[in-house]
């Protein structure tokens, strides 16, 4: 099992690009979420999504879009990047929900 | 107002000495406790978990915590860290009535051991 493959690992973007993070479980999970790691303020979540067709939002989502159209895959978009959005992206999942998360290894976006 | 405070934002210890990480929830109703570890340019790993039963709960390489509910507090403890426990370290809590299918970080702690 590869678990939860994020790519790209690193991007660099200027202002008012668009760009698609991807994240891919093989675990059959149903959990699916997305966060973003800013140094002195932890995780923060942006969007998450319980099964299939289904994407609610987290603390932080505005300026990202997420679907789920398979249980594998759950992109993450930036439809105009800005520079407060560089950060470290990390994909994480769980079969249900609980809270104990399998974390993929992140994506560094950097916005000029 | 912020969900999970931790304390200390950096700690460095030198090798053997104990470790205690203090982690604080604001919502007084039924909630799952985590400590996840960040190691340098690692992804996030579960560490422990509390979600009920037994206050005291043991994790990876020789970590606990401890749930006191009076407190609202979930302290990550170590009687002697290694050099190889240098990471950040993130309190979390969830709560279906509070948080619904969200888990709330804390700031994190950057753990620093000199060997």
């Amino acid at each position: 099992n590869a678990g939860v493959t994020q790519t790209p690992k690193f991007q660099v973007l200027k202002t008012g690009q668009s760009m698609t993070l991807q994240c891919a479980q093989d675990m059959n999970h149903e959990y699916m979420s997305w966060y973003r790691q800013d140094p002195g303020m932890g995780l923060r979540l942006i969007h998450y999504s319980v099964g299939a067709g289904i994407t609610d939002q987290g603390e932080v989502p505005n300026g990202y879009n997420v679907s789920r159209s398979t249980t594998e895959d759950f992109p993450l978009r930036l439809l105009s990047a800005a520079p407060s959005q560089t950060s470290v992206y990390f994909c994480a999942s769980s079969f249900r929900f609980s809270g104990e998360l399998f974390f993929g290894e992140g994506s560094r976006l950097t916005v000029l | 107002a912020q969900s999970v405070s931790q304390h200390n934002h950096h700690v460095i210890l030198s090798e053997a000495a104990s470790l205690e990480l203090g982690c604080n929830y604001s919502y007084g109703g039924t909630v799952n406790l985590f400590w996840y570890v960040q190691y340098p340019g690692q992804h996030l790993q579960l560490l422990l978990k509390y979600f009920s039963g037994d206050p005291l709960v043991k994790g990876i390489k020789g970590f606990e915590a401890e749930f006191i509910k009076s407190k609202f507090s979930f302290n990550l403890r170590k009687p002697s860290v290694q050099w190889s426990d240098t990471a950040e370290y993130f309190c979390a809590v969830s709560g279906l009535m509070e948080y619904g299918n969200k888990l709330v970080f804390g700031a994190g702690t950057i753990l620093r051991v000199k060997s």
